[in-house]
């Protein structure tokens, strides 16, 4: 069974330019999850999708992020325009939904951003 | 606000020693896991606690919860080489609709020969 895949693994981009971030969870997980982690520090939340719908937004920093879910399949994060502080690494995770040994979140290998 | 905080952040030690890294989070939670990171990779899920007392081994790594203390441990016996990694403690709570993790911000442990 694939794992979780993110894509691209490294992104180099300028300030004020836009990146998307695209992550493809486990085929049947209902639940996906944004994080980041930033310059070392602890890994983010950032949001939660339940199939196409998102369930909790509280964590995306400001109105320069994005998040969409097209059809309940893969996510994509799209920052727009890039500042500096966005500079860290991006992590996605997936999980089957409800009930014992559902909830265990299965996570990507990340990917790096680097605004410069 | 759920906090976790680990510590050490730093971890060097030499191989067959034993060494615990310690996970404290700071209101009720439900779950405890515990991750390890190599450089690049994905967070491979170590071991998942779900109630007091709960311990867990695998391996030179073994794992508790004591919920009451609001704490876990993550204790390594006689390290090796490959047990070099970033460990992440994180915590979350059942909700409705899945739930969000919250994690501590990694022990980066270098084990030496």
């Amino acid at each position: 069974e694939a794992g979780v895949t993110q894509f691209p693994s490294h992104s180099v981009i300028e300030k004020g330019q836009t990146v998307t971030l695209r992550c493809d969870p486990i085929s049947g997980h209902d639940n996906l999850y944004w994080y980041r982690r930033v310059m070392g520090k602890e890994i983010k939340f950032l949001l939660h999708f339940v199939k196409e719908s998102k369930q909790d937004e509280s964590g995306m920093p400001n109105n320069r992020f994005l998040a969409e879910r097209t059809g309940g399949t893969y996510s994509t994060l799209k920052v727009q325009p890039a500042e500096l502080e966005d500079s860290g690494v991006y992590f996605c995770a997936s999980s089957q939904g409800y009930g014992r040994a559902k909830y265990e979140q299965y996570f990507g290998p990340g990917t790096r951003l680097t605004v410069t | 606000e759920l906090k976790v905080e680990q510590n050490p952040l730093f971890l060097s030690m030499q191989e067959g020693k034993n060494y615990t890294i310690y996970c404290n989070y700071s209101t009720t939670s439900d779950r405890l896991y515990w991750y390890r990171q190599d450089p690049g990779k994905s967070l491979e899920s170590l071991f998942v606690l779900l109630s007091n007392g709960a311990v867990k081994q695998e391996g030179r790594l073994m794992a508790s919860l004591d919920t009451k203390a609001r704490l876990s441990t993550l204790h390594i016996t006689a390290a090796v080489h490959d047990l070099s990694a970033t460990y992440f403690c994180a915590v979350d709570r059942k909700e409705t609709s899945g739930s969000r993790l919250t994690f501590g911000e990694g022990t980066q442990l270098t084990v030496n020969p």
